[in-house]
C-alpha cells in the first residue's frame, strides 16, 4: 500500500466514548500533520510532528492527544469529544516543513 | 481573521470552456503558493505551486497566475472537463515553502458536460 492511510474511514461516537484515529504513510516523509475540516471552514491544523516530536499545537483542546510513535505513523486519541467536534478529520505528511503535503482519504467522525 | 480568502463558494462551467478560481490573501509573508484538489470522500491532493518570484506557472491544462502587488492568485484550467468537478483548495506558505501552509475556505467547480 502506498501513499497515506487513515483508519477508520468513518466513525460515530458518543460523548463519553474513547476512540483513536490511526494514520500511516509510506512515503518515507519526516513530518505528519493533523488537520481538522468542518463545512465552510478552512482547513485547521491541527498538531505537526517533526521526526517525531511536536513542533506546533494549534491551541486544540486537551480532549484531542496525539501520538506519533514514529515517522510512519501517527495517532488521534479522542475522548469526551463535543458534537461540535464533527467534521473530517485529515492526515497529511510531507518532507520535513515543505508546504506540498499529501493528505489521506480523512476520517469522518459524528459525536452523537 | 483569514489570511487567505477564497471569496467565490462554487463556481460552475460549461464543458470545454474555462475555468478561474480566485484567491486573495492579506500575509506579505507569504512567498509560496498552492492549490490542492478535493474529491468528496477523499483528501486534498497537491495540484500545483507557485513561487513569488514568478507571476506564472503552467502544468498541462492548469495555469497559475499570481499579482503580488494585488496579492491575488488565480488557477485557470483550460479546457474543463466534467472530472475537473471538485472542491479546489488555495494554500500559502512563507519561508520559500518550508513552512506549513495556510488554507482557504475552498471553492466548489462544477463542469456541466
Amino acid at each position: 500500500e502506498t501513499g497515506v492511510t487513515q483508519t477508520p474511514r468513518h466513525l460515530v461516537m458518543g460523548m463519553t466514548n474513547k476512540k483513536s484515529l490511526k494514520c500511516e504513510q509510506h512515503l518515507g516523509h519526516n513530518a505528519m500533520y493533523w488537520y481538522k475540516q468542518s463545512a465552510k471552514k478552512p482547513l485547521e491544523l491541527m498538531f505537526v510532528y517533526n521526526f517525531k516530536e511536536q513542533t506546533e499545537n494549534n491551541s486544540v483542546p486537551s480532549r484531542f492527544s496525539p501520538e506519533c510513535p514514529n515517522s510512519s505513523h501517527l495517532f488521534l486519541h479522542l475522548h469526551t469529544l463535543q458534537p461540535e467536534d464533527s467534521a473530517l478529520y485529515l492526515c497529511a505528511s510531507s518532507q520535513e516543513d515543505r508546504a506540498e503535503a499529501f493528505f489521506g482519504q480523512g476520517t469522518r467522525l459524528t459525536v452523537v | 481573521d483569514q489570511q487567505v480568502k477564497q471569496n467565490s463558494p462554487s463556481l460552475s462551467v460549461q464543458e470545454g470552456r474555462i475555468s478561474i478560481l480566485n484567491c486573495d490573501y492579506t500575509n506579505s509573508m507569504f512567498d509560496y503558493f498552492l492549490w490542492y484538489k478535493k474529491y468528496p470522500a477523499e483528501g486534498p491532493t497537491f495540484l500545483i505551486s507557485i513561487s513569488s518570484i514568478k507571476d506564472k506557472n503552467e502544468d498541462g491544462r492548469f495555469t497559475v497566475f499570481l499579482n503580488k502587488s494585488a496579492k491575488h492568485l488565480s488557477l485557470h484550467i483550460v479546457p474543463s472537463q466534467p472530472g475537473d468537478s471538485a472542491v479546489y483548495f488555495c494554500a500559502a506558505s512563507a519561508g520559500g515553502g518550508s513552512y506549513i501552509p495556510t488554507f482557504g475556505r475552498g471553492t466548489s467547480l462544477i463542469v456541466h458536460p
